[in-house]
């Protein structure tokens, strides 16, 4: 079974600074990918960036990019820019690309994360 | 974008019986849907799959005769949790992909809040 972990529980940047959340995994498979979501306070799950595994380089959208560690299995998320409206859960998550239709995603814990003004 | 709706929002039901949840996909066929559990300030977690016509996949320690699900048509899918106790109290969430492949992309509604007194 996969795993998918975050260290950090909470976070707390200056508005307009950079931050790096922290998300590793564990799977004993090749191809798959790779997620970050959003979940502000109307627990509205948002997609930030996807990844695939058989991609090597990193993905980007606007001020959030990831650095992708495939042999470390390792996925962090930075923000750039960081801006008030970025306050929010973080989830890191993983989904099988075996297909099939039983491959939900597996999340991590989250981080919360807290931007000040 | 796609949009994914669930109903009811909230809902309150008393011990031992039963409440129907509603997932539906609005502008697009969702082949596979999935259901979600989301604990206070925790993690989501799978509970099961469901394909369009077929029987729902479920999580290890999931009931599935507790919590019944149907995906009777390619824009629909409920989850029932039957002969509701307090400890079922929980953030609902649904996702529904457009295909069986793991490329497609899972797309979120925005949660049931299931409280039982």
């Amino acid at each position: 079974a996969q795993t998918v972990t975050q260290s950090q529980p909470e976070m707390s940047v200056q508005e307009a600074e950079t931050v790096t959340l922290s998300c590793t995994y564990d799977t004993s498979e090749s191809d798959y990918y790779l997620f970050w979501y959003k979940q502000p306070p109307s627990r509205q799950m948002i997609l930030v960036i996807r990844q695939e595994a058989y991609k090597q380089q990193n993905a980007t959208e606007n001020r959030f990019s990831v650095n992708f560690q495939k042999a470390a299995k390792s996925f962090s998320l930075k923000i750039s820019d960081s801006q008030l409206g970025d306050a929010a859960m973080y989830f890191c998550a993983y989904r099988s690309a075996s297909g099939g239709g039983a491959d939900g995603l597996t999340f991590g814990k989250g981080t919360h994360l807290i931007i000040q003004p | 974008g796609a949009v994914v709706s669930q109903h009811p929002s909230r809902v309150i039901c008393k011990s031992g019986t039963s409440v129907k949840i509603e997932c539906r996909s609005l502008d697009f066929q969702a082949t596979t849907m999935f259901w979600y559990r989301q604990f206070p300030k925790k993690s989501l977690m799978l509970m099961a799959t469901s394909n369009e016509g077929s029987k729902a996949t479920y999580e290890q320690g999931v009931e599935k005769d507790k919590f019944l699900i149907n995906h009777a048509s390619l824009t629909l899918s409920t989850l029932t949790v039957t002969s509701a106790h307090p400890e079922d109290s929980s953030f609902y969430i649904c996702s529904a992909r457009l295909g069986r492949s793991g490329s497609y992309e899972q797309y979120f509604g925005p949660g049931t809040r299931l409280t039982v007194t």
